[in-house]
C-alpha cells in the first residue's frame, strides 16, 4: 500500500514567516500534486511535479520534487494572511491519475 | 484550468433511501473520473475510478453495491449511495483531468443522512 506521509499537520505562523511543508513515501510516484482546499469546497490545483528534481515557482511559492520522486516539499516565502488554508500533497500512482493523498496541512498565518 | 461541476452540492436524506450525485466536466471530454470521500479535518480517500463504457473499479473496502458508479458519457459520471445511513455522511468529491497527472476536482457534495 502506498502511503504519503505529510508533515506538519498543523502550523500556525506569524505574517511574513517562511515555512515549509514536506511530504514523504517509501514509495515512487509517476507524479505528485499539491492543492489547496478551503472548507466545504473541493481542493484546488496548484502544481503538479512529473520530473524527479523538478523545481517550480508559483510567486511566494516553490514546489520541489525530490530526485527519487519519493517525496516533495512545498516552501513559502513570506507568506501572508491570504495563504491560510489547508494544503494537500498527493501522488499519483502508475500514471492511473489516482492518487494518494497525504494527511493535509493546515496551515494559519496570523496578521 | 479545466473545470469540473457536482450536482447537488448539499443533500440530507433520511436512512435508508437513495441519492445520486452528479459529475460532469464542463469543457472537455474525461473516460476516467475519479471518486473520493472526505471526513471532516480528514484528508481525501479514493472510493472509486469511473470508466466510461465500463465497469468501474472499486478501491479495498469500498463496498460497490452500496456506491454504484455510472458513467453515463464522456462528461458525465453519477455515484449513487444506496440504502444511505449515518455513517454514509460525508463529504463526496469527484475529480477528472485532461491528463493522468492534472485532476481537476469539483467543489465537492455535502451528504447528511439523518
Amino acid at each position: 500500500t502506498q502511503l504519503l506521509e505529510q508533515s506538519p499537520q498543523f502550523l500556525s505562523i506569524q505574517e511574513g514567516e517562511n515555512l515549509t511543508v514536506y511530504c514523504n513515501s517509501s514509495s515512487v510516484f509517476s507524479s505528485l500534486q499539491w492543492y489547496r482546499q478551503e472548507p466545504g469546497e473541493g481542493p484546488v490545483l496548484l502544481v503538479t511535479v512529473v520530473t524527479g528534481g523538478e523545481v517550480k515557482k508559483l510567486k511566494r511559492l516553490t514546489f520541489q520534487f525530490g530526485d527519487a520522486r519519493k517525496d516533495s516539499s512545498l516552501h513559502i516565502t513570506a507568506a501572508q494572511p491570504g495563504d491560510t488554508g489547508l494544503y494537500l500533497c498527493a501522488g499519483e500512482r502508475s500514471n492511473t491519475g489516482k492518487l494518494i493523498f497525504g494527511q493535509g496541512t493546515t496551515l494559519q498565518v496570523k496578521p | 484550468g479545466a473545470v469540473v461541476s457536482q450536482h447537488p452540492s448539499r443533500v440530507i436524506c433520511k436512512s435508508g433511501t437513495s441519492v445520486k450525485i452528479e459529475c460532469r466536466s464542463l469543457d472537455f471530454q474525461a473516460t476516467t473520473m475519479f471518486w473520493y470521500r472526505q471526513f471532516p479535518k480528514q484528508s481525501l480517500m479514493l472510493m472509486a475510478t469511473s470508466n466510461e463504457g465500463s465497469k468501474a473499479t472499486y478501491e479495498q473496502g469500498v463496498e460497490k453495491d452500496k456506491f454504484l458508479i455510472n458513467h453515463a458519457s464522456l462528461t458525465l459520471s453519477t455515484l449513487t449511495v444506496t440504502s444511505a445511513h449515518p455513517e454514509d455522511s460525508s463529504f463526496y468529491i469527484c475529480s477528472a483531468g485532461l491528463h493522468p497527472y492534472e485532476q481537476y476536482f469539483g467543489p465537492g457534495t455535502r451528504l447528511t443522512v439523518t
